[in-house]
């Protein structure tokens, strides 16, 4: 099977801007998940979609978004790019939602810089 | 206080020794741990989870788990210098939002 996809691989913003990076499942996957990794705060849970419903969200602004596709492709979105934001956007893929024995696989990940 | 809690390192071991990882957890609700290696400049890779109290094994990786002591760790035999990387923590108490630790950074010496 094809692991977990992630366009673009790189990104460089500017300030203010706003960028869209994608993620595509495990075939047969229906969770995906966002993370942002940042050497001051580690590893930080965003937000989860299943059935193209959000299921979780992190804490973090209303500044960052998604959504999913019904072919479980997801799309996350950030508004109005803060220097803060540069980080490795990871993307995960889980078989499901609700069941704990839930493994997640992670993406390669897009590294956004803001400058 | 960090929800999962792990030492930052590094950890160094000589090659062929085991190498033992620790990850301490404050959630009493979290249900299903995870370990993921991460090498410098790469996403994480899922190695090992763990769901019940004691010793899951597979190859020359053992994560254990004691919910008692709200403890979980990972033994590495045979450690190789590929072995080297950042081990991460995880936790959740159902459903997909993983709380990780910051990493042990472990360096196996030759």
């Amino acid at each position: 099977k094809a692991g977990v996809t992630q366009t673009p691989r790189y990104l460089i913003k500017t300030r203010g801007q706003q960028v869209t990076l994608s993620c595509s499942p495990i075939s047969g996957h229906r969770s995906v998940s966002w993370y942002q990794q940042t050497p001051g705060q580690g590893l930080q849970f965003l937000f989860e979609y299943f059935s193209e419903t959000q299921r979780n969200k992190g804490n973090f602004p209303g500044r960052f978004s998604g959504r999913q596709f019904s072919n479980s492709r997801s799309e996350m979105n950030v508004s109005t790019l803060e220097l803060g934001d540069s980080a490795l956007y990871l993307c995960a893929s889980a078989q499901w939602a609700a069941a704990s024995y839930n493994e997640q696989f992670f993406g390669p990940g897009t590294r956004l810089t803001v400058l | 206080q960090k929800e999962v809690e792990q030492n930052s390192g590094p950890l160094s071991v000589p090659e062929g020794a085991i190498a033992s990882l620790n990850c301490t957890y404050s959630d009493r609700v979290s249900q299903s741990f995870f370990w993921y290696r991460q090498y410098s400049g790469k996403s994480p890779e899922l190695i090992m989870s763990i769901y019940s109290n004691g010793d899951k094994e597979d190859g020359r990786f053992t994560a254990q788990l004691n919910k008692a002591s709200q403890y979980v760790s990972l033994l590495i035999r045979d450690s190789q210098p590929s072995d080297s990387a950042t081990y991460l923590c995880a936790a959740t108490g159902g459903g997909n939002k993983l709380t990780f630790g910051t990493g042990t950074q472990l360096k196996v010496e030759l």
